[in-house]
C-alpha cells in the first residue's frame, strides 16, 4: 500500500513562513500541493516533477510558494492561508493525471 | 475560489440511487477528463472516479461518472449510510491550473 507522509501540525504568526514536508514509500512522475480551508472545498497549488524537479505553480502562489521533491514552503502568510495542507501522487504521467494517494493532510494556523 | 460549480448538498435514503453533477467550461471539463473524489470529514480525500468514468481498484461499481460537454456527474447507486461523506470533482484547465468544485456534502437519510 503506498502512503505518503507529511510533517506535524504547524503554527504561525502573518508573515512568517512554513514548511511542509512530503515523504512517499513509491512515486510515479509528480507530486502536486492541494490545500483546503477551513469549511471550503480543494484549492490546487503547485506540482513537482519528482524525476526532473520541474515545477508548476498555480497563478495565485507565485511569488510565495517553492517546491521541492521533499517539501513545500508558503511565504508571507496571511490569516486567510489557515488551512489543511494536502500532497498528492499523481496516477499516471502527463497533465490532468489525478491524485490516487494523499498525505494525511498537515493543518497550518495562521494567528498573530 | 472554485471554478467547477457542484450543489452543496444532496440527500438520499439507504438503497436510493442519488446524482451529483459537476459543471464548467470549455477551457476544463469541456476538453479534459472529469475526477472525483471522496473525503470522509477529518481525513484526506480519495480517488473515486477518474477519467469521467474509470474506477480504480476496490471502488464498488455502485459508484458511476458520466461526462457530456462541459458537465459531468457522479452516479451512486444502492446509497449505504457509509456513503456519507464530501464528494468532489476536478479537473485539469488549458490555463494550466487544476480546478475542483466547491464539493458536496451527502447525508444518508
Amino acid at each position: 500500500q503506498v502512503q505518503l507522509v507529511q510533517s506535524g501540525a504547524e503554527v504561525k504568526r502573518p508573515g512568517a513562513s512554513v514548511k511542509v514536508s512530503c515523504t512517499a514509500s513509491a512515486y510515479t512522475y509528480g507530486v502536486s500541493w492541494v490545500r483546503q480551508a477551513p469549511g471550503q472545498g480543494l484549492e490546487w497549488m503547485a506540482w513537482i516533477n519528482i524525476y526532473t524537479g520541474n515545477t508548476h505553480l498555480a497563478h495565485q502562489f507565485q511569488g510565495r510558494v517553492t517546491v521541492t521533491t521533499a517539501y513545500m514552503e508558503l511565504r508571507n502568510l496571511r490569516s486567510d492561508d489557515t488551512a489543511v495542507y494536502f500532497c498528492a501522487r499523481d496516477r499516471f504521467y502527463g497533465s490532468g493525471s489525478p491524485f490516487d494517494y494523499w498525505g494525511q493532510g498537515t493543518l497550518v494556523t495562521v494567528s498573530s | 475560489q472554485s471554478m467547477l460549480t457542484q450543489p452543496p448538498s444532496a440527500s438520499g435514503t439507504p438503497g436510493q440511487r442519488v446524482t451529483i453533477a459537476c459543471s464548467g467550461s470549455s477551457s476544463n471539463i469541456g476538453s479534459n477528463p472529469v475526477h472525483w473524489y471522496k473525503q470522509v470529514p477529518g481525513a484526506a480525500p480519495k480517488l473515486l472516479i477518474y477519467s469521467n468514468n474509470q474506477r480504480p481498484s476496490g471502488v464498488p461499481d455502485r459508484f458511476s461518472g458520466s461526462k457530456s460537454g462541459t458537465s459531468a456527474s457522479l452516479a451512486i447507486s444502492g446509497l449505504q449510510s457509509e456513503d456519507e461523506a464530501d464528494y468532489h470533482c476536478a479537473a485539469w484547465d488549458d490555463s494550466l491550473n487544476w480546478v475542483f468544485g466547491g464539493g458536496t456534502k451527502l447525508t444518508v437519510l
